[in-house]
């Protein structure tokens, strides 16, 4: 599992109200990323990081923020919570193995948003 | 563009015939690709990446850029393949891309 923790695992939480997500990983690993995953869209990029302080955005990137103070977290933050946000979110690592990097995935936190 | 493409949302397959989930993608350069597997409510697990060219759990798959395509094979399907399996790109700004996924769903 590439020491990928996700928290909370599972959260339900009012419209409006503001959310972060943490990734916490042991490993050392530079590169970052938040998607989330939802019936018929696949897989889509929110926001990554390619390390302290430096994110970008990703394909679906609109009402969410990320912060990557330290190497080992990075949190993605909802401001203010939509319906449209409800959904699972998926952090991932990029690791050097071999003569490529390998992507991997933590457990996912389940969020809801009535 | 940068795309990822899985045809197929659905594949239904009966157990011991062959199994065959498309992939195509477009990209200009020379990617690197991965297939991944996610049984129901779990996280995203690596089968495969082109790179190393292994056989995981029987399945493999062979890079064709001529025909720009990462198709994943199996002889003879199993009922524990039944997963959702995605196809996804690393570009060269370690971006990774997803097909939308195939649902393999097999048939006892």
């Amino acid at each position: 599992d590439a020491g990928i923790t996700q928290s909370p695992r599972h959260k339900v939480t009012e419209t409006g109200t503001p959310v972060t997500l943490r990734c916490h990983q042991t490993e050392n690993h530079r590169y970052m990323y938040w998607y989330r995953q939802d019936p018929g869209h696949g897989l889509r990029l929110i926001h990554y990081s390619y390390g302290v302080k430096d994110t970008d955005k990703g394909e679906v990137s609109d009402g969410y923020s990320v912060s990557r103070s330290k190497t080992e977290d990075f949190l993605l933050t909802l401001e203010s919570a939509t319906s449209s946000q409800t959904s699972v979110y998926f952090c991932a690592i990029s690791e050097l193995q071999g003569s490529g990097n390998t992507i991997y995935f933590g457990e996912g936190s389940w969020l809801t948003v009535v | 563009a940068q795309r990822v493409t899985q045809p197929e949302k659905l594949l239904s397959v009966f157990k011991g015939a062959p199994v065959e989930l498309k992939c195509n993608y477009s990209y200009s350069g020379s990617p690197e690709l991965f297939w991944y597997v996610q049984y129901s409510r779990q996280r995203l697990q690596l089968l495969l990446r082109h790179i190393s060219r292994e056989s995981i759990k029987g399945f493999t798959a062979d890079l064709n850029k001529g025909e720009t395509s990462f198709h994943l094979k199996k002889p003879f399907a199993q009922e524990e393949d039944s997963a959702m399996y995605y196809c996804a790109l690393l570009n060269r700004d370690d971006k990774i891309i997803f097909g939308k996924g195939t649902r393999l769903h097999i048939l006892p």
